[in-house]
């Protein structure tokens, strides 16, 4: 019930093409949903995220779509950059701005954009 | 502000061997973690801790020990090498427990 389930491992998009990737998870005490992008050799930074009472969030070209029914949250990408190349993780945690809860993790989705 | 800081960047040690990774933040942030990303398996906690003197276990502990004594410092120490610790770990700190981390530059470690 702790787990964050994300898809795909890998994406490769054509430049100007839209990256979509997507995370599940099961345990609906989680109420903070961060992205976080990691380049080669670098530690993850935050990207975006977004609270369980919004569906959706945009930031520039980053985008998160939120479903709380399906218990589950997208990030997407629209014109996609070869900068965009990285590591992306989702995560979760419940009690945010409390004292519950680790962020969770998913597995990561390496995205390759081709120019 | 140089953030999160860890050192050293690249270690090498053989079985059996100790060490101690070291991280230190300059934010006065109450929460910090270890973490350790092998391939596939995205970002595992080791441990954490939510201020000083307060230390506790995430998923993956075993062979991992940690101390918090100041709200700067959360050394990570490997008490004896084995190969299955071959891993890039990454220390985090946080204003609190599920709050946005920021993530150190990474400790490339291989276990030979």
């Amino acid at each position: 019930q702790q787990q964050v389930k994300q898809s795909p491992q890998s994406l490769i998009v054509q430049k100007g093409g839209i990256s979509i990737i997507n995370c599940a998870y099961e345990n609906t005490a989680f109420d903070y949903f961060p992205w976080y992008q990691q380049f080669p050799g670098k530690g993850p930074a935050l990207l975006i995220a977004i609270r369980p009472d919004v569906s959706e969030k945009k930031e520039g070209r980053f985008t998160i779509s939120f479903n709380k029914s399906a218990k589950q949250f997208s990030l997407h990408i629209m014109d996609s950059q070869p900068g965009d190349s990285a590591t992306y993780f989702c995560a979760a945690s419940m009690g945010y701005g409390g004292s519950q809860g680790n962020l969770i993790f998913g597995k990561g989705t390496k995205l390759s954009v081709k120019p | 502000n140089a953030g999160v800081t860890q050192t050293p960047k690249f270690q090498v040690l053989k079985t059996g061997q100790s060490m101690t990774l070291q991280c230190a933040q300059d934010m006065n942030h109450e929460y910090m973690s270890w973490y350790r990303q092998d391939p596939g398996m995205g970002l595992r906690l080791i441990h954490y801790s939510v201020g000083a003197g307060i230390t506790d276990q995430g998923e993956v502990p075993n062979g991992y020990n940690v101390s918090r004594s100041t709200t700067e410092d959360f050394p990570l120490r490997l008490l004896s090498a084995a190969p299955s610790q071959t891993s890039v770990y990454f220390c985090a700190s946080s204003f609190a427990r599920g709050y946005e981390q920021y993530f150190g530059p990474g400790t490339r470690l291989t276990v030979t």
